[in-house]
This record gives C-alpha cells, sequence and structure tokens, in this order.
C-alpha cells in the first residue's frame, strides 16, 4: 500500500517558484505519481502525471528520482490564484486509490 | 464541452431517510469513482466501477451502494443517512489504467 505524505501547508509570494515534495515509500513498480489540485467547493482537477525521471506541461514539472521514493511537483512563478490544496497520488493496479492529506498553498502579494 | 456532471449540487436529506446523488459523463469513459471528502480532509474513495465492474473499497459502510446502469450514469445512493455521513460527494471518471481522473463539481450532502 503506496501511502503519500506531504508538508501540510506551505507559504510563497507571487512569482516566486513552488516545490511540493511528496514521499511515497512503498511505491510498487507499476505506480504512477500524478498531483491534483483543488479550489474549496471545486472537485480536484489533474496537474500532471509521471513515472520517472521529468515531466513538463504548460502549468507544471514533476520531478522524480531514480528510486522513486518521493516526487516533486515544481509551480513556476506562482499567482494569487495557486492558492489551493495540492494531492499527490499514487496510483497503479498494486496500491490503492488513496489521496495524501494534501498540501495547502498559500500565495500572497 | 465533454465533462462530468453531478446533481443536485446540493442536497439536504433527514436522518434516516435514503438518498440518491447522481453523475453523468460524456467522455465515455470506462471508469467511474465516487468519493467522499469531508471538510479540510482528504478524497476518500467509496468504490468505482470499471465498465459494469463494482469494486467497493473494504472500509466503506454497507449503507452506500453504488449502481451504474450504462456507461454514461451512475448513481450513489445512501440508504440511512446518518449526521456522519454529511459531507462532499465526488465523481470522477477515467480511462482505464493510470490516467488522470475527471472530477464533476461534487454534491454537498447536510443531514438534519
Amino acid at each position: 500500500l503506496a501511502k503519500t505524505t506531504q508538508p501540510i501547508s506551505m507559504d510563497s509570494y507571487e512569482g516566486q517558484e513552488v516545490n511540493i515534495t511528496c514521499s511515497h515509500n512503498n511505491i510498487a513498480t507499476n505506480d504512477y505519481i500524478t498531483w491534483y489540485q483543488q479550489f474549496p467547493s471545486q472537485g480536484p482537477r489533474f496537474i500532471i502525471q509521471g513515472y520517472k525521471t521529468k515531466v513538463t506541461n504548460e502549468v507544471a514539472s514533476l520531478f522524480i528520482p531514480a528510486d522513486r521514493k518521493s516526487s516533486t511537483l515544481s509551480l513556476p512563478r506562482v499567482s494569487l490564484s495557486d492558492t489551493a490544496v495540492y494531492y499527490c497520488l499514487v496510483e497503479g493496479t498494486a496500491s490503492k486509490l488513496t489521496f495524501g492529506t494534501g498540501t495547502r498553498l498559500q500565495v500572497t502579494l | 464541452d465533454a465533462m462530468v456532471i453531478q446533481n443536485p449540487r446540493y442536497q439536504v436529506t433527514q436522518f434516516g431517510k435514503p438518498v440518491t446523488l447522481s453523475c453523468s459523463q460524456t467522455l465515455n469513459h470506462n471508469v467511474m469513482y465516487w468519493y467522499q471528502q469531508k471538510s479540510s480532509q482528504a478524497p476518500k474513495l467509496l468504490f468505482h466501477y470499471y465498465d459494469k465492474d463494482f469494486n467497493n473499497e473494504a472500509d466503506t459502510p454497507d449503507n452506500f451502494q453504488s449502481r451504474r446502469p450504462n456507461t454514461s450514469f451512475c448513481f450513489l445512493d445512501i440508504r440511512s443517512p446518518g449526521l456522519g455521513d454529511a459531507a462532499m460527494y465526488l465523481c470522477a471518471t477515467s480511462r482505464a489504467g493510470p490516467y488522470e481522473q475527471y472530477f464533476g463539481p461534487g454534491t454537498r450532502l447536510t443531514v438534519t
């Protein structure tokens, strides 16, 4: 069972890069790592998914070291609208679909 | 636009009175999920369907049931709601495999 651990909260100023790390020591060979963003009173929204090394899309980058026991979501130049809860999720045929506790990101001016 | 729709957005029910929440999708995804999310907590998976195959999480109370009459629709039935069942209920869909899930806006259930 791949349990994930994330910091409970983070603070950042607008325009800075934010890195949120997730620990998943028991990740299985077939598992993928997925990150979601959730605003209050809305459903989570997919940000990025990866298996190993680095994945980048138009909103974020995901860094996964060779041992895959952790991953880091990188948000470049955050804005106030990035204030949300960010969830790391390990999913695959071998792992129960369990959201971690989530990281509450607060962005201020 | 293809999407996941949940109705109603807000539902109030009385203690012990059965309630049904609905979810529909236009994405034609194989998999549909139901999550429960309580205030300031992460979503908790209740069950999911892979096509017609129902997969119940071990710790989901028997009070919670689900139906998927076709690819597009999925229902969550709470047979006898208790005060502790007040929560946001989220429906999500995905293609088969570890693909991204598309979430609906949720139904906020209040139990009086």
